[in-house]
């Protein structure tokens, strides 16, 4: 059974600092993995896709990689700003593809400080 | 475009109660799949309708059932409601059922179960 697992639990940083959160999972037999984002109490936004052949993909000031024989990836947050402040959740489809869902973990929760 | 859209935003059900979640997908997309987001973990998979027809199931009883209609909206139906059911159930549409494909998600329905 995939499971996922997202380290830091919670993260607050001042404005302006690059930062780092990480995921891990544990069935490197994954088609992609995904980066979203949920503010409080609402949907959760879509950031970045990476497909399994791919090692990385950026958009602006996000940048996701994708290590899958080691069942990492990494989310880069460069220069952060106060609007950045969310929890973001990392997940994976397995070789089931969309039959069997996508794969959560529990999300890191991130505070900017102004 | 309209994203994903939900219905009701909110609802208040009491235990042994019955439930009716809807969702309209992205226009093009002809899968929808439901996850429920208990407070504080990653959302977990329900189900996967793709052309009208369940393509993957999640770990939840016989309580959760769905449907898919011609249109491609979906409804989730939770008979016999628990307090342990009340969660954020999020519904995501993609334009088929592929592993390449995105998953869209939609706002969510808040239900409470007292």
């Amino acid at each position: 059974k995939q499971e996922v697992t997202q380290i830091p639990a919670a993260l607050s940083v001042p404005e302006g600092e690059n930062l780092v959160l990480n995921c891990s999972f544990t069935d490197s037999a994954i088609y992609n993995l995904q980066w979203f984002r949920q503010d409080p109490g609402k949907g959760l936004t879509s950031l970045l896709l990476i497909q399994s052949s791919q090692r990385e993909q950026t958009s602006g000031r996000l940048n996701a990689s994708l290590d899958k024989s080691s069942g990492r990836s990494t989310l880069y947050i460069a220069a952060s700003q106060p609007g950045d402040s969310a929890t973001y959740l990392c997940a994976v489809m397995g070789s089931g593809g969309g039959a069997d869902g996508l794969t959560f973990g529990k999300g890191t929760h991130l505070i900017i400080q102004p | 475009d309209a994203g994903v859209t939900q219905s009701p935003t909110h609802l208040i059900k009491t235990r042994g109660q019955q439930v009716t979640l809807r969702c309209s997908p992205i226009s093009g997309h002809k899968s929808v799949s439901w996850y429920q987001q208990v407070l504080g973990q990653g959302p977990q998979f329900i189900f996967q309708y793709y052309e009208k027809e369940e393509r993957g199931r999640g770990n939840f009883p016989d309580r959760f059932s769905a449907r898919q209609f011609p249109n491609y909206s979906s409804e989730l139906n939770v008979n016999a409601l628990l307090l342990g059911d009340s969660a954020l159930y999020l519904c995501a549409s993609s334009l088929g059922a592929s592993s390449t494909d995105t998953q869209y998600f939609g706002p969510g329905t808040r239900l409470t179960v007292l």
